[in-house]
């Protein structure tokens, strides 16, 4: 049981180049979630899931797109990164309006 | 006003004492809190939740509602170094049963 699990860990980019960060979670959650936390700012919602076959958009959706594949698999795309979007992104899950669930994390760099 | 508020600290506290954090909410978050803890360049983990005033007790955490002051804090009794982490308090939108709101984070030392 691995929980949710992200990839990349690390990636860098340069200015306008595009990138998918995969996430995934085997609780069998409905709702699913990407944040994106910078210093001093806390997390901030990007997109959501509130269960398969639905996405909205969150605080800070500008530049991002999002496809939940499957119950278990929501991604995160960035179409043309900037330097605006280094930071670090987490994917979270939930069940019920209960504890949400984080992966490890993927720390961008946009050059 | 922010939604959801806290003192950046950072927050120094002697090993062995009681850790109080404290976070302020406005109108637009229902009355679902959420503490997590945050370990250096790792991921948020739930600690506590807390939906009804007053107390609630786990183990050397004890998390505190005040609806009608509008604040929610958490307690850390006999702290200890692993104490030392960011806590991030959360709470649910008032108009989104999905969306949580956060705070920035209060950054908390404990010294031994």
């Amino acid at each position: 049981n691995a929980g949710v699990t992200q990839t990349p860990k690390f990636q860098v980019l340069k200015t306008g180049q595009s990138m998918t960060l995969q996430c995934a979670q085997d609780m069998n959650h409905n709702s699913m979630y990407w944040y994106r936390q910078d210093p001093g700012m806390g997390l901030r919602l990007i997109y959501y899931s509130a269960s398969e076959g639905t996405t909205d958009k969150g605080e800070v959706p500008n530049g991002y797109n999002v496809s939940r594949l499957n119950k278990r698999e929501f991604s995160l795309r960035l179409e043309s990164a900037a330097p605006s979007q280094t930071s670090v992104y987490f994917c979270a899950s939930e069940q019920g309006g209960e504890t949400q669930y984080f992966g490890p994390g993927t720390r961008l760099l946009v050059l | 006003q922010k939604e959801v508020e806290q003192n950046s600290g950072p927050l120094s506290v002697p090993e062995g004492a009681i850790a109080s954090l404290n976070c302020t909410y406005s109108d637009r978050v229902s009355q679902s809190f959420f503490w997590y803890r945050q370990y250096s360049g790792k991921s948020p983990e739930l600690i506590m939740s807390i939906y009804s005033n007053g107390d609630k007790e786990d183990g050397r955490f004890t998390a505190q509602l005040n609806k009608a002051s509008q604040y929610v804090s958490l307690l850390i009794r006999d702290s200890q170094p692993s104490d030392s982490a960011t806590y991030l308090c959360a709470a649910r939108r008032k108009d989104s049963n999905y969306q949580l709101i956060w705070g920035a984070g209060t950054k908390l030392i404990i010294k031994p």
